[in-house]
């Protein structure tokens, strides 16, 4: 079945750029997400990606996808403190629109 | 505009015991989700629904049942509670993915079974 996996752990240095990876299974998958956790929060939608691009740019966030191997990564540029969280990633694909399949969270902490 | 509610955000109940945790959002959505978050595990799907009268299992059914009665409302039961039931449950929605696959999230219930 469908898999997503991510590192639990990330810390970086305040002002430094943030590379968080993931890897997914279904190679039918048409959208890649980033959702975000804070502390004692629900998830927000961060960022998403259609299957067929290569790359999103939205202010300090850069997602890029390598299709054939099946890898997301999402680039955190000037990392400040209010970045720390939880970052998810997930997939769905057309032919499973209805369930959301998310990674095991990778946990950012910033270093001062 | 609320969003995704659900109640109660904290509840410890003993093991055998039977609970329910409700869901509502006011967006008119048609899929509304429920998952459980335990750590270093991610976010596991219960059950789902794709509109108001279906449910469907998701990875992890067993020892939960869901109902969707209303649109907006989406219901998740536990009816004998087990301490492997100790978790943070999410609920979430969203509107028909073909157009707008973003999924909206409440704030989380814990739920400790002792």
């Amino acid at each position: 079945g469908e898999d997503v996996e991510q590192s639990l752990f990330l810390s970086v240095r305040e002002g430094d750029s943030s590379v968080i990876n993931c890897t997914y299974t279904d190679s039918s998958s048409t959208y890649l997400y980033w959702y975000k956790q804070e502390p004692g929060a629900g998830l927000q939608l961060l960022t998403y990606i259609f299957s067929n691009m290569d790359m999103k740019q939205d202010q300090r966030l850069t997602v890029l996808l390598n299709k054939k191997d099946k890898h997301l990564s999402l680039r955190i540029a000037d990392t400040q403190t209010g970045d720390s969280a939880i970052y998810f990633c997930a997939e769905s694909s057309y032919s499973s629109a209805s369930k959301i399949i998310f990674g095991s969270g990778t946990r950012l902490s910033i270093r001062p | 505009n609320a969003g995704v509610t659900q109640t109660p955000k904290f509840r410890v109940l003993k093991t055998g015991q039977s609970m329910t945790l409700l869901c509502a959002q006011d967006m008119n959505h048609e899929y509304m989700y429920w998952y459980r978050q335990d750590p270093g595990m991610g976010l596991r799907l219960i059950h789902y629904s794709v509109g108001e009268g279906t449910t469907a299992k998701g990875e992890v059914p067993d020892g939960y049942n869901v109902s969707r009665l209303k649109k907006q409302n989406f219901l998740l039961g536990l009816e004998s509670a087990a301490p492997s039931q100790t978790s943070v449950y999410f609920c979430a929605s969203s509107p028909d993915p073909r157009v707008n696959t973003e999924a909206f999230f409440g704030q989380g219930t814990r739920l400790t079974v002792v």
